[in-house]
């Protein structure tokens, strides 16, 4: 099955910095690709998603990157600010098993 | 439009007994998700329900079923429950079934197993 690697899981930056994380995938036929925030304490929401016949889409300060051929999309978060300080969760999954893996969650820490 | 809804929060058990989750997804949305969320799994898919049939399974055993109403509704049960049952479950909706789009995820059920 598919396997989806996350990292870090802790990354401390501070305010006005940019933040990346990565994920690596490993079921070529995984086609859809959505990162989740979740706040201490309140659901994962969704913050941004790709899909493979995409290979970047931004969406203000956050921005996600996908290399189909190296099996690895990341998260960008550009400017930083405390508000942003949660745990972000890649996923994937492919039109085949439609069951999304998730990654392990990466603590964003960002420091005013 | 009113988002995932589950019920109750938080719920206290112990070994041996059952528990059943009910999660309502948002109004339309026919594909309702679990996945269980403990620090050191992350969140792990247990089930897919769309139109009352089961339509993918994760990789947890008997003890974890489920079922999805005509409305949608959708119930998780655990029976026989194990210390390494506490964990947040979360449900999640979303419009379609096999084909990968956005979830929407309810506040979650707070389990905790004494």
């Amino acid at each position: 099955g598919e396997n989806v690697e996350q990292h870090p899981s802790t990354l401390s930056v501070q305010e006005g910095d940019s933040a990346v994380i990565k994920c690596t995938y490993s079921d070529s036929a995984s086609n859809y690709f959505p990162w989740y925030k979740q706040e201490l304490g309140k659901r994962p929401q969704l913050i941004i998603d790709i899909r493979s016949n995409v290979g970047e889409k931004k969406d203000q300060r956050i921005a996600v990157t996908l290399n189909k051929t190296a099996k690895h999309f990341s998260l960008h978060i550009t400017e930083t600010q405390p508000e942003d300080s949660a745990v972000y969760f890649c996923a994937a999954s492919s039109r085949g098993s439609y069951i999304p893996t998730f990654g392990r969650g990466t603590s964003l820490i960002v420091h005013p | 439009k009113a988002g995932v809804t589950q019920t109750p929060r938080y719920l206290i058990k112990t070994r041996g007994q059952q528990v059943t989750l009910s999660c309502s997804p948002i109004s339309g949305h026919r594909s309702v998700s679990w996945y269980q969320q403990t620090p050191g799994q992350g969140l792990q898919f247990l089930f897919e329900y769309f139109s009352e049939t089961q339509r993918n399974k994760g990789n947890f055993p008997g003890r974890f079923s489920g079922r999805q109403f005509s409305n949608s509704r959708s119930e998780m049960n655990v029976s026989t429950l194990e210390l390494g049952d506490s964990a947040l479950y979360l449900c999640a909706s979303s419009l379609f079934s096999g084909s990968p789009g956005e979830q929407f995820f309810g506040p979650g059920t707070r389990l905790t197993v004494l």
